[in-house]
């Protein structure tokens, strides 16, 4: 079945700076790419996904890159503020939705 | 628009004990979703319905938990007995269509702790 690895788990960055998470997985007929963000005490929430003909979306300040070949894709997210700090899943779908186990990411002010 | 109601937010119960969580999902998502999170982990999908059918469950501890989705709508997961290691987030999601391309929305949770 289907693993997602998702890196780093933690993540500290400065109001302002960049922040990117890298995911890879393993079942090369998965298709569909989830990212999902936790606040304390609230269920995840997409913030942007991103299909399997695509390489790049973006929103606003938030990005997400896909490599087919490779088996990874990433979250960018520009300008970074301190309502951004959360934790961030990855997800990728074959036949069910498997979830990463998270990066915990703290905005500095 | 209300989204994904779960209750209760938070359960304290003594181990060996019974519980039940309940799940409404937003209005015309004909797929619902329970996911298990562990403290640290992402969610792991415990069952899926499309419609009354459950159509995997290949996850789920049938030896003490069940779940239920009688009139195609909201969904009930019980857990009998518990046990210290079901504490635990208990994530509701919907979505519509099939499972193909949807887009998950999740409920804020149900907390157990198990004593």
């Amino acid at each position: 079945g289907e693993n997602v690895e998702q890196h780093p788990s933690t993540l500290s960055v400065q109001e302002g700076d960049s922040a990117v998470i890298k995911c890879t997985y393993s079942d090369s007929a998965s298709n569909y790419f989830p990212w999902y963000k936790q606040e304390l005490g609230k269920g995840p929430q997409l913030i942007i996904d991103i299909r399997s003909n695509v390489g790049e979306k973006k929103d606003q300040r938030i990005a997400v890159t896909l490599n087919k070949t490779a088996k990874h894709f990433s979250l960018h997210i520009t300008e970074t503020q301190p309502e951004d700090s959360a934790v961030y899943f990855c997800a990728a779908r074959g036949t069910a939705l498997i979830f990463g186990k998270g990066t915990t990411l703290s905005v500095s002010s | 628009e209300a989204g994904v109601v779960q209750s209760p937010r938070y359960k304290i119960i003594e181990k060996k004990q019974p519980v039940a969580f309940w799940c409404n999902p937003i209005s015309g998502h004909n797929t619902l979703y329970w996911y298990l999170q562990n403290l640290g982990q992402g969610p792991e999908l415990l069952i899926r319905y499309e419609n009354e059918e459950a159509v995997d469950d290949s996850q789920l501890p049938k030896d003490r938990f069940s779940a239920e989705r009688l009139k195609g709508v909201d969904s009930t997961l019980k857990i009998q007995p518990a046990e210290l290691g079901d504490s635990a987030v208990y994530l509701c999601a919907s979505s519509w269509g099939h499972s193909g391309a949807n887009v998950l929305t999740f409920g804020a949770g149900s907390r157990l702790t198990v004593l």
